[in-house]
């Protein structure tokens, strides 16, 4: 079965500074999509960045993004320019092709001002 | 907004009853997944649907069932209920088996 794996349940930035998050997972699979989910206090889920495992481009979404090594299983969001309104338990998520998503325990992520 | 609408935003119940959870994805979206979220057990899958037939089941109890309608509409039905069914739960629907989840608001149950 697929694991995913977030070894940081609580992180800390200083506004404007930069902020790295790791994922990893496990699967046998080579054909997979993963995801990262930010989850503000109102308990929204939205989708922050997605990265899929064939293309060897990291993915970025304006200040996020990704470092995606596909052999270590790792799958790191970066918070470029943090500000206040980032702060939020983020999850990484793994998903095969037409699948469930397979979610990590989360990151808390605080913003200092 | 997501496009997807759950309802109600929060439902509070006693040990015992049974409550519907309904989802309305978003338009032209043909996946419908339900995930469970609690304080011990994270974020869970439970079921998913797509146009209108089961196509997989994850940690869903036996006393919860779901459905998805040919208006593409999903209802998740939970019965005989423990005070440990208090929980987010959350719909999200997809376009195509490769596109992103796109996640409801969640209906926050409440047992006591």
């Amino acid at each position: 079965a697929q694991t995913v794996t977030q070894s940081q349940p609580e992180m800390s930035v200083q506004e404007a500074e930069t902020v790295t998050l790791s994922c990893t997972y496990d699967t046998s699979e080579s054909d997979y999509y993963l995801f990262w989910y930010k989850q503000p206090p109102s308990r929204q889920m939205i989708l922050v960045i997605r990265q899929e495992a064939y293309k060897q481009q990291n993915a970025t979404e304006n200040r996020f993004s990704v470092n995606f090594q596909k052999a270590a299983k790792s799958f790191s969001l970066k918070i470029s320019d943090s500000q206040l309104g980032d702060a939020a338990m983020y999850f990484c998520a793994y998903r095969r092709r037409g699948n469930k998503l397979v979610f990590g325990a989360g990151t808390i992520l605080r913003v200092k001002s | 907004d997501s496009g997807v609408t759950q309802t109600p935003k929060h439902l509070i119940t006693a040990t015992g009853q049974r409550v519907t959870l309904r989802c309305s994805p978003r338009s032209g979206d043909l996946s419908v997944y339900w995930y469970q979220q609690s304080l011990d057990q994270g974020l869970q899958f439970l079921i998913h649907y797509y146009n209108g037939e089961e196509r997989a089941k994850g940690n869903i109890l036996e006393r919860f069932s779901a459905q998805q309608f040919p208006d593409l509409h999903s209802e998740l039905n939970l019965s005989s209920l423990e005070l440990g069914d208090s929980a987010l739960y959350f719909c999200a629907s997809s376009v195509e088996d490769y596109q992103p989840q796109h996640f409801g608001d969640g209906t926050r149950l409440s047992i006591l």
